[in-house]
């Protein structure tokens, strides 16, 4: 299956710590993305990953790749309350199609 | 520039009625997509188009479920007859022809909440 699936299911932090969410999928990939969907809205694109790439940041966001496990993270650093919202990572390769899974719901409290 | 644009944003229908979503694809994307999200099965893919024709139409539930791309500009997801178990958010999403970073990024509409009593 082309979809991943992310760990944990759900996630509770205070404001200022450091969140983690991890992907696993099965099939090769061109890449991999990661999404964020707030309450009531549709996904918004964060960031995307090469299959040759090991690690990208974009702002407070890294993203790591490991294909051989055929797994990737996403760390966001500082979290905000803004930041909560549920999280999706999609592996891409040549099908064309993006599968999601059920994400990881992030709470940040204040 | 306009996102995708997706309506109706809210429909409350009734069992065994028509309902028709309408999406309008970022100008200058030649892929389509039609998710469903609801909270027992997450968000299912139910059909992607590419230049217009449907590539991939696995994950259309049943027969009471068609869509149709006419136009680069404009595509149709239809449920008839709509049931009690159809009720869920709609995503209409598209993506620009593949090439470059961004070229495999996908745009989401604000969705259709669907309604079905």
């Amino acid at each position: 299956s082309q979809q991943g699936e992310e760990d944990p299911q759900a996630l509770s932090i205070q404001e200022g710590e450091n969140a983690t969410m991890n992907c696993s999928y099965k099939t090769s990939i061109n890449n991999l993305q990661w999404y964020r969907q707030n309450s009531g809205r549709g996904l918004v694109h964060l960031i995307l990953i090469r299959s040759n790439e090991r690690e990208k940041h974009s702002g407070r966001l890294r993203v790591t790749l490991d294909t051989s496990k055929k797994s990737s993270s996403l760390l966001i650093t500082a979290s905000r309350a803004a930041d909560t919202a549920s999280y999706f990572c999609a592996p891409y390769n040549q099908g064309g199609k993006l599968i999601f899974g059920q994400g990881t719901e992030l709470s940040v409290k204040p | 520039d306009a996102g995708v644009i997706q309506s109706p944003r809210h429909e409350v229908t009734e069992m065994g009625q028509e309902v028709t979503l309408r999406c309008k694809p970022i100008s200058g994307h030649n892929s389509l997509f039609w998710y469903r999200q609801t909270m027992m099965r997450g968000l299912e893919l139910l059909i992607y188009f590419n230049n217009n024709v449907p590539i991939d139409d696995s994950g259309m539930p049943e027969d009471r479920f068609s869509a149709k791309m006419p136009n680069a500009s404009f595509s149709t997801l239809k449920i008839q007859p709509s049931e009690p178990r159809d009720s869920a958010v709609y995503f209409c999403a598209s993506r620009r022809p593949s090439g470059g970073e961004t070229g495999n990024t996908i745009y989401f509409g604000e969705g259709s909440w669907l309604t079905v009593v």
